[in-house]
Parts: C-alpha cells; structure tokens; sequence
C-alpha cells in the first residue's frame, strides 16, 4: 500500500475485554514502531521491531501488552483485559531502514481505543 | 531518563507575524532533535531535524546545547501553518525510539 494502514479505525472494548490492533506497514519497511497516545498528551514509546526482532519492549505498561511481527511485516499488538487506562490512540509507524532516515518515520493514522 | 518539554499547548499568532514554539529536552548524552507536525485530519510527520539544518516550509529550529532547547522558528506565519506541532528527540542509543514533548497547537488568525 502507499502509506502505513492501521486497523481498526476506531474499537470500543468492555473493560475486561481482550483486543487485537493491527498495523501494515510499507512494504518493505524494516523498523516498525508503535506508540500510545493518550488524550492531550505526545505520542509515548512502546515497543520496536526490526524485521521480525523485537529488539525493545521498554515501553509497554504492563504484561496485559504483547506485540508481535511474526514474518516481518505485519504487525499486531494486543491488550488482555482493558482497562479504561488503556484507552487511547494506538499509533503504528514504520521506516526503511533502522532509525528515521532522511524522510522521518511514517505514521499510519492510529487506532482509537476507548474502553467502556 | 529524556524529557521533552512544550511549555505551551496553544498558541495563537496572527498571518504574517513571526512564530516561536518552544521545546526544551533534558537528556545528558548527545540527542538528535527533531519537530513533528500533524494538520488537521492527516497523519503525524517530519517537519524537520536538527542535523540537517534545513528551513522547511520557512520553519527553521536550531539546537542549542547550552540551554537545552530547539525552539521551532518562522518570521511570517501562514493560515496553513496552524497545525498540532511535535517535539522530538531521539537519545541515540540504539532502540532509535523517540521521546515526544505534549505537543503546541499553532492557531493563526487570518
């Protein structure tokens, strides 16, 4: 695809409920990033693939968090048992190569997670 | 740990008159710096970083270690400028995962 495509757009959960968010990077694209985003605050770190490797998981909250990229290209990650802390935008970014690059990192347009 | 600070969370400037958004780091090593903008309804992106030394869409941002900051700059604000903007910074060590500041929206009055 021409950019990187986040789904599902938009989730409501039931806290307690378990769901599963999924980013398709650029083809091709090695790093692959994903970042929370509450409401009013920046983007926050939490967890970094290269190709399949996740090389860094410092970022996610909690055991409830669990990401994966199993060949490489897709990516998933999944909360066990919402909480209402978790709702969010969950934002997939991705890159060439590792790092930013000349052009930065390229966002998809996030998931929102609202957890009722 | 790193830190990014944006003093301000909004910002309202008249067209034409000149732009300064604030961003201070703390951050003992040597950071790279980068600014992110996100316009209404379209995805977060580059704007610009420290190292290039580039003026993108007139914005300029120098990095100046002694006060710890990289203030994005531009002389003459444009209605197409008023956007969500980013500060960044990437530590270097390695995970290549960045630290965002809380972010300024930039509204200019036409």
């Amino acid at each position: 695809g021409a950019g990187v495509s986040q789904s599902p757009r938009y989730k409501v959960a039931k806290r307690g409920q378990d769901v599963a968010l999924r980013c398709d990077p650029i083809s091709g694209h090695v790093s692959l990033f994903w970042y929370q985003q509450a409401l009013g605050q920046g983007p926050e770190f939490l967890t970094y693939f290269q190709n399949e490797a996740q090389l860094d998981k410092s970022g996610l909250p909690s055991d409830r968090f669990f990401a994966e990229r199993p060949e490489g290209s897709v990516s998933t990650l999944k909360i066990q048992r919402t909480q209402q802390e978790d709702s969010a935008v969950y934002l997939c970014a991705s890159s060439p190569g590792m790092g930013q690059g000349v052009y930065g990192y390229t966002f998809g347009s996030g998931t929102r997670l609202t957890v009722v | 740990a790193q830190r990014v600070t944006q003093p301000e969370k909004l910002l309202s400037v008249f067209k034409g008159a000149p732009v300064e958004l604030k961003c201070n780091y703390s951050y003992s090593g040597s950071p790279e710096l980068f600014w992110y903008v996100q316009y209404s309804r379209q995805r977060l992106q580059l704007l610009l970083r420290h190292i290039s030394r580039e003026s993108i869409k007139g914005f300029t941002a120098d990095l100046n270690k002694g006060e710890t900051s990289f203030h994005l700059k531009k002389p003459f604000a444009q209605e197409e400028d008023s956007a969500m903007y980013y500060c960044a910074l990437d530590s270097g060590a390695g995970s290549y995962q960045l630290t965002f500041g809380k972010g300024t929206k930039l509204s200019v009055i036409p």
